[in-house]
């Protein structure tokens, strides 16, 4: 069973501060996705990558892909209150379902 | 944008009884569902594979005789938690493949909140 280590499960920081999520496997896989997921709703995608190396920007949002793609991160510039929620990290062999990680929950208060 | 559907979305049920969640993909087949488990504060946990037209492939610990998939259709897969008990309180998720025209793309439902009481 493919695993997805993600860390922190916990951050809680002030408005204004930047911050990094990572998502590490001993798996190799056909893309890696994150989510970010509001309470009592389904995940919503914010990035797909495929390619090992790749670089993604969301707005204040960036998101890499390790170049052996077995490993991402998502690192946020100035965190605001709005980017409170579960972010989730996700791997997919192709043909596969999507494996989570155990998610990091983020606080950022005001 | 493609969009799959859950319903109910939220449900209470006594203790005993069963529940069925369905799962609709509304703009596009898909041959392939997947049913989620999540608990408060944590990740989704994959329950299992659902096939269009052959038994659902469970993960390790999850009782195929409790929670029951039919995946009967292009567009709707159902999960049935039978002989519901309150330990199986927890938000149930879909999602569904789009594997038309070459895309590989997952799409999630809303998710159903069981509760049962």
């Amino acid at each position: 069973t493919q695993l997805l280590e993600q860390s922190p499960q916990f951050l809680s920081i002030q408005e204004g501060e930047n911050l990094t999520v990572y998502c590490n496997s001993s798996s190799v896989f056909s893309s890696l996705q994150w989510y970010r997921q509001e309470p009592g709703e389904g995940p919503v995608l914010l990035v797909t990558v495929v390619t090992g190396g790749e670089v993604k920007k969301l707005k204040r949002l960036t998101f890499q892909f390790g170049d052996a793609r077995k490993d991402s991160s998502l690192h946020i510039t100035a965190a605001q209150p709005g980017d409170t929620g579960l972010y989730l990290c996700a791997g997919m062999e192709a043909g596969t379902a999507l494996i989570f990680g155990k998610g990091t929950t983020l606080s950022v208060s005001s | 944008g493609a969009v799959v559907s859950q319903h109910p979305s939220r449900v209470i049920c006594k203790s005993g009884t069963s529940v069925k969640i369905e799962c609709r993909s509304l703009d596009f087949q898909a041959t392939t569902m997947f049913w989620y488990r999540q608990f408060p504060k944590q990740s989704l946990m994959l329950m299992a594979t659902s096939n269009e037209g052959s038994k659902a492939t469970y993960e390790q610990g999850v009782e195929k005789d409790k929670f029951l998939i039919n995946h009967a259709s292009l567009t709707l897969s159902t999960l049935t938690v039978t002989s519901a008990h309150p330990e199986d309180s927890s938000f149930y998720i879909c999602s569904a493949r789009d594997a038309s025209g070459g895309r590989n793309t997952i799409y999630f439902g809303e998710g159903s909140w069981l509760t049962v009481v």
